[in-house]
């Protein structure tokens, strides 16, 4: 009930596609999804976030989709970059005894080609 | 704006022998600070957590240890390493409080290889 599950492993996509990331999640107490880009032999970076009461957040080239009913989530990024060669997590999290809980997916290596 | 530093940066070490890694942050007051390993190609595990000084919590048993000695440093450790111990280890750090929109914040991270 605590997995993220995140999909695919790893994507291809060509200079200017779309890039799709989905995840999907069990636990309804989970009431924050942020999504974070990590370049090799570097900390995660927070890429992107929303809150389950909005279904969709848009920053530049990068946007959300969130379908509560479904516990299903997607990281899209438009006009994809070589630059947004990287591995990406989705998340949920947990608020447990005053902390935050992260529980992150498996991650998935994304590659633009040029 | 707030920073956080983790160092070494890369580490290598022998089997057995002790580890002590440092993450600070800079420019906030009581974060929630949080420790991380990741293997090569995988997921993040999370290790330890604290919301106060000298208060750690545990959510993998293992040969490792951590110490919240001030509020915004936060030390993991080891007596004695294992081959297994060898791994990308992050420090993070959210606020603590207003949790509405907050998450975590990653450092650079520190590579081990225990040898």
């Amino acid at each position: 009930q605590q997995q993220v599950k995140q999909s695919p492993q790893s994507l291809i996509v060509q200079k200017g596609g779309i890039s799709i990331i989905n995840c999907a999640y069990e636990n309804t107490a989970f009431d924050y999804f942020p999504w974070y880009q990590q370049f090799p032999g570097k900390g995660p970076a927070l890429l992107i976030a929303i809150r389950p009461d909005v279904s969709e957040k848009k920053e530049g080239r990068f946007t959300i989709s969130f379908n509560k009913s479904a516990k299903q989530f997607s990281l899209h990024i438009m006009d994809s970059q070589p630059g947004d060669s990287a591995t990406y997590f989705c998340a949920a999290r947990a608020i447990i005894q005053g902390a935050q809980k992260l529980v992150f997916g498996q991650g998935t290596r994304l590659t633009i080609n040029p | 704006s707030q920073t956080i530093h983790q160092w070494p940066a890369t580490l290598v070490q022998p089997v057995g022998s002790p580890l002590s890694l440092e993450c600070t942050v800079e420019g906030t007051s009581n974060p929630n600070l949080y420790w991380y390993r990741q293997a090569a190609g995988r997921g993040l595990q999370l290790l330890f957590y604290s919301v106060g000084i000298g208060q750690i919590s545990s959510e993998v048993p293992q040969n490792l240890s951590a110490s919240r000695p001030q509020d915004r440093q936060f030390i993991l450790s080891s007596k004695k390493l294992l081959l297994s111990d060898s791994g990308f280890y992050l420090c993070a750090w959210s606020r603590g409080r207003d949790f509405y929109t907050d998450t975590q914040y990653f450092g650079p991270g520190t590579r081990l290889t225990v040898l």
